[in-house]
């Protein structure tokens, strides 16, 4: 079965661009979440969307969104783009909301210049 | 509101050294615990987890008991190896569905 598939790997990206980062879940998950790791916060919950809808937020900006799509697979975009937005994004699936255990996709480092 | 504390790191041991990684936690009701272990290049995974107070998850030679007299969840080995090398994060589930982590706690076990 394969896993929890992020793209792309790596991104760099300028002040002020934007970017989507793609997420497709374990076959059968339905639960998708997203966490920013950064050195000195750890994994913070940016949102969660279970049958395609948002059913939690994290206290993020609005400049953070995400969706999902009928097949699972969800995106996250992050617009006007800033420094402190470098981090490692984390999509994580289970088959249920927020279902024990979490199956982490490897992430999309993104840097910002 | 709900957080989770863990042992600043890094940490170094020597192999076969007692391994103990301190995690408390902040929240209302009774949340589920949990280890998450990040292996060098690898996404999280489950390491084990506890339910309800006094309940003791483990995996791998890992323990951890969920005492909530103390909101603490403290991890422990009693004897680790190179291939434990990894970090590992605390978190919990709250009443409210949402997981929270803590910053992590890298290991690095030398020969």
């Amino acid at each position: 079965k394969a896993g929890v598939t992020q793209t792309p790997r790596y991104l760099i990206k300028t002040r002020g661009q934007q970017v989507t980062l793609s997420c497709s879940p374990i076959s059968g998950h339905r639960s998708v979440s997203w966490y920013q790791q950064t050195p000195g916060q750890g994994l913070q919950f940016l949102f969660e969307y279970f049958s395609e809808t948002q059913r939690n937020k994290g206290n993020f900006p609005g400049r953070f969104s995400g969706r999902q799509f009928s097949n699972s697979r969800s995106e996250m975009n992050v617009s006007t783009l800033e420094l402190g937005d470098s981090a490692l994004y984390l999509c994580a699936s289970s088959p249920a909301p927020m279902d024990s255990p979490l199956h982490f996709g490897n992430g999309t480092r993104l840097t910002v210049t | 509101g709900d957080s989770v504390t863990q042992m600043e790191g890094p940490v170094t041991l020597s192999e076969e050294a007692f391994l103990t990684i301190n995690c408390t936690y902040t929240a209302t009701g009774y949340p589920s615990l949990f280890w998450y272990v990040q292996y060098p290049g690898e996404g999280l995974q489950l390491l084990l987890k506890a339910t309800k107070a006094d309940d003791k998850g483990s995996n791998k030679g890992f323990e951890a008991t969920y005492r909530k007299e103390t909101t603490s969840f403290h991890l422990e080995k009693g004897s680790v190896q190179v291939s434990d090398s990894a970090v590992y994060f605390c978190a919990l589930l709250n009443t409210g569905n949402q997981f929270y982590f803590g910053t992590g706690t890298s290991l690095t076990v030398i020969p």
